[in-house]
């Protein structure tokens, strides 16, 4: 399993985009980056994911450059409601056991 | 995800005790799976199931042991409670290569566990 590497917290404000990077640098040529969303006391849930290029959804974008060993989530127009955890993985489809580590903190500030 | 719930959502236990947490889900998964989560830490995996006959360990299983009643239980047991498995524990479900994205889970409410 990849080991992902993101930023343990990040601060940002009301109606701004914010833009959450995570590395991989030893994803395996089948694994896919997923993203999950944590609000306090509740469990994670998944809101994107992507193997290459460009994913976008109703909640956020997903940007993977050509070498994948790095994927940026972006949240457009952030309100307080955005703020929660926000974990990066990687994992082969079917992966038994995907490893959520620390994920980022994000604090919407009004 | 009111698809897969836990009970109980808050239980306090003292040491010693044995204790059950149960999960259902209504999703028609296979494969479930139980988490606990330490304040300002990620989830971590104690065990996974990924159908009636197939039990596996995680990181964490020590303390631990599960059982999986029928395709929609999974229950968790700490034969003797200890006080640093005071934690926030999952459970979650997952299809994959069914109608869900890989990797993709689905959890429940969590059930907070203090034991004294």
């Amino acid at each position: 399993l990849a080991k992902t590497t993101q930023p343990i917290s990040m601060d940002s404000y009301e109606g701004q985009e914010v833009n959450i990077t995570c590395s991989h640098n030893n994803i395996a040529t089948n694994d896919y980056i997923t993203w999950y969303q944590q609000f306090p006391s509740q469990g994670p849930r998944f809101i994107i994911q992507g193997y290459k290029t460009k994913v976008t959804n109703e909640v956020a974008s997903l940007f993977i450059p050509a070498d994948r060993k790095s994927s940026t989530l972006s949240l457009p127009r952030v309100s307080l409601s955005d703020t929660a955890v926000y974990y990066c993985l990687v994992g082969d489809m079917g992966d038994d056991k995907i490893i959520f580590g620390k994920g980022t903190r994000l604090h919407i500030l009004p | 995800d009111a698809d897969v719930t836990q009970t109980p959502r808050n239980r306090i236990t003292k040491t010693g005790k044995r204790i059950m947490l149960e999960c259902s889900q209504t999703k028609g998964h296979d494969r479930m799976y139980w988490y606990r989560q330490d304040p300002g830490l990620g989830l971590r995996l104690i065990y996974y199931s990924f159908d009636v006959k197939d039990i596996n360990k995680g990181e964490i299983s020590d303390g631990y042991s599960v059982s999986r009643q029928a395709q929609a239980k999974f229950s968790l047991s700490l034969e003797s409670a200890i006080p640093n498995q005071t934690a926030l524990y999952f459970c979650a479900t997952s299809d994959p290569g069914g109608s869900s994205s890989y990797n993709e889970q689905f959890f429940g409410p969590g059930t907070r566990l203090t034991v004294l």
